[in-house]
């Protein structure tokens, strides 16, 4: 069964910083691994998708870096700001429905 | 398109009672999903369906029911609500595109029973 860990569970830093959070899975027979962003009391915004064939993928200032062999995951956020303040969730795909979340990393930047 | 919607956003019932929540996308996508969202808690799969007429459990499928009459809907019943049903339920869609499966999910409901 796919157990999905994500640390650290909050994360609170200064404005400007760069900063990694990490996410690891027990199955590594997956399709592909996306990370999500939640804003509280909101659904859930696709941030990046990393194939299993893929190492990395990159949107504007996030860079998610997939080792599937390993099984781990790792979202890198360059130059935080305040409104980068969410929930972030990592969730590997073994199929269509298959997802497992992790219970997310808490991040709070401050101005 | 508007993707993934759910109805209603907000529902209070109480014990005993039974609802529906309303799942719909129309993105032709053939997997759907239903997740519950408890505080400090990930996401946890109740019930999915890989395409009309196919439904299955998750991990958490007691007191709900699903049946996937046409692509594009998939609605959740709660039989016979229970306090410990007090969650935020999202819903979600998925395909296959080049080995990949991407979700995207609804605005989600959010659950109160008393």
């Amino acid at each position: 069964k796919q157990e999905v860990t994500q640390i650290p569970a909050a994360l609170s830093v200064p404005e400007g910083e760069n900063l990694v959070l990490n996410c690891s899975f027990t199955d590594s027979a997956i399709y592909n691994l996306q990370w999500f962003r939640q804003d509280p009391g909101k659904g859930l915004t696709s941030l990046l998708l990393i194939q299993s064939s893929q190492r990395e993928q990159t949107s504007g200032r996030l860079n998610a870096s997939l080792d599937k062999s390993s099984g781990r995951s790792t979202l890198y956020i360059a130059a935080s700001q305040p409104g980068d303040s969410a929930t972030y969730l990592c969730a590997p795909s073994t199929g269509g429905f298959k997802t497992i979340f992790g219970a997310g990393t808490r991040l709070f930047v401050k101005a | 398109n508007a993707g993934v919607t759910q109805t209603p956003k907000f529902q209070v019932l109480k014990t005993g009672q039974s609802m529906t929540l309303q799942c719909a996308q129309d993105m032709n996508h053939e997997y759907m999903s239903w997740y519950r969202q408890d505080p400090g808690m990930g996401l946890r799969l109740i019930h999915y369906s890989v395409g009309a007429g196919i439904t299955d459990q998750g991990e958490v499928p007691n007191g709900y029911n699903v049946s996937r009459s046409t692509t594009e809907d998939f609605p959740l019943r709660l039989l016979s609500a229970a306090p410990s049903q007090t969650s935020v339920y999202f819903c979600a869609s998925s395909y296959r595109d080049r080995g990949a499966y991407e979700q995207y999910f609804g605005p989600g409901t959010r659950l109160t029973v008393t």
